[in-house]
């Protein structure tokens, strides 16, 4: 498989639920980030992974809690979501030391929560 | 923080005919990169095309071409001969050169139809 994948695709829960989202890349990345991505609004940026290092957007919820055990996999760890948490989420991997360092990403997660 | 502003929620097109998607973004440095990407309904975001902001000539990859002008802020995309196939939203991206950490600043797109 190649690129960056996401599963699952599409995820329905309940506010009191516990989920997990994941990511792979296989294309030999050392960065990796989780987006939102909401209808009429720009991509949100929730969180990046490079080099071991964690960048966190101070406006995300307590509620996401991303982990990342190597360089190729990203999780996204969902409690207690609210409804308007439901948006499309996106995984995105890219090579630091590249000149554009441009971002590829996977085909996200649609979650709803009831 | 930077701002990437795309004015055209919605933009439509006749086959084989050429669109103009607008961009406008705010900064204050002087190097950074600039990037269109595509996303058709329910699949991946792809990239599209990209520029460096030290770069005058600007970027073309076959039917997409951008319009980068620096002074003014501004990085519109063209399509020419339009294909079905090109029917997607479309988002305009900001990265500083100087990022550490390495953060994309995304345009709300546009979603550009094409009609047959």
């Amino acid at each position: 498989e190649t690129g960056v994948t996401q599963t699952p695709r599409h995820l329905v829960m309940g506010m009191t639920n516990k989920k997990s989202l994941k990511c792979e890349q296989h294309l030999g990345h050392n960065a990796m980030y989780w987006y939102k991505q909401s209808a009429k609004k720009p991509l949100e940026l929730m969180f990046v992974y490079s080099l071991e290092e964690r960048v966190e957007n101070n406006s995300v919820p307590s509620r996401f809690s991303p982990e990342c055990p190597n360089s190729s996999h990203l999780f996204l760890h969902l409690h207690t979501l609210q409804p308007e948490d439901s948006a499309l989420y996106l995984c995105a991997s890219s090579q630091r030391e590249s000149s554009y360092n441009e971002q590829f990403f996977g085909p996200g997660t649609r979650l709803t929560v009831l | 923080a930077q701002t990437v502003t795309q004015s055209q929620p919605e933009m439509s097109v006749q086959e084989a005919e050429t669109v103009t998607l607008s961009c406008t973004y705010d900064t204050s440095e002087s190097d950074y990169y600039l990037f269109w990407y595509k996303q058709p309904p329910s699949r991946q975001m792809i990239l599209v095309i990209r520029q460096e902001a030290y770069k005058q000539q600007n970027a073309t990859e076959n039917r997409f071409s951008v319009n980068f002008q620096k002074a003014a802020k501004s990085f519109s995309l063209k399509i020419s001969d339009s294909q079905l196939g090109d029917a997607a939203m479309y988002f305009c991206a900001y990265r500083s050169a100087w990022s550490t950490g390495n953060q994309f600043y995304f345009g709300t797109g546009t979603s550009l139809t094409v009609i047959p």
